[in-house]
């Protein structure tokens, strides 16, 4: 099974700060239709999973846009440019190119 | 708008089965697969597997097979997960997922196996 490795697991921030999570495959997410299944997800305190972005780099509808997405291969990073109170939570990658299809073990982001 | 809606809390005895649904709304139901996601108490998210509403293909992470199984009512856009000799480890709150996989999410539904 794919493994995705997050760093850091704990990340802590001030309104208006900039953070990266990075997320790193054990093999490479491009599939061999030339798409790349690389996704974030955002898990605010007691309730379900939310898509932030999708293939990589692809904003999901009604997302705000200090969300972006980067990477290729096995290396990517979620960036918040500027994190509001709203971001608390815990962000996971998710890899849908191999099934099974896995999650990374998920990065918290608590606000000072 | 896009919405699924899953059955709710279940207290199961250990060694028994449990049958849970998503209801389907606001897309064509057979267009997308349904994902299952299991999560653990204050832990992380683990794949079970996905069905295809249109088709009835389904896939399975093996670490779940004999474990789990996905059917669909495209009459009603329902699908439901069937988790079979529970055990304690079983206890989790269980999601299903639709839309590009993971575009869109239930509310979860508990299950707790005890005694």
């Amino acid at each position: 099974d794919v493994v995705l490795t997050q760093t850091p697991p704990t990340l802590s921030a001030t309104i208006g700060q900039s953070v990266s999570i990075s997320c790193r495959s054990s093999q490479s997410l491009l599939h061999s239709n030339g798409n790349t299944y690389l996704h974030w997800l955002l898990q605010r305190p007691g309730q379900s999973p939310q898509l932030l972005i999708y293939s990589v780099s692809r904003l999901e509808s009604g997302v705000p846009n200090r969300f972006s997405g980067s990477g290729s291969g096995t290396d990517f990073t979620l960036k918040i440019s500027g994190v509001e109170a709203e971001d608390l939570g815990v962000y996971y990658c998710v890899q849908g190119t191999h099934a099974p299809f896995t999650f990374g073990s998920g990065t918290k982001l608590e606000i000072k | 708008q896009v919405q699924l809606q899953q059955s709710g809390a279940e207290l199961v005895k250990p060694g028994s089965s449990v049958k849970m649904s998503c209801k389907a709304s606001g897309y064509t139901f057979t267009s997308y697969y349904i994902y299952w996601i299991k999560q653990r108490p204050g832990q992380g998210l683990e794949w079970i597997g996905r069905i295809g509403p249109g088709s009835g293909d389904t896939n399975y992470n093996e670490k779940f097979k004999g474990k789990a199984t996905f059917t669909v009512d495209k009459s009603s856009s329902t699908a439901y997960m069937q988790l079979s000799s529970l055990t304690p480890e079983d206890t989790a709150v269980y999601y299903c997922a639709s839309v590009m996989g993971f575009a869109y999410w239930g509310q979860g539904t508990l299950v707790t196996v005890s005694s």
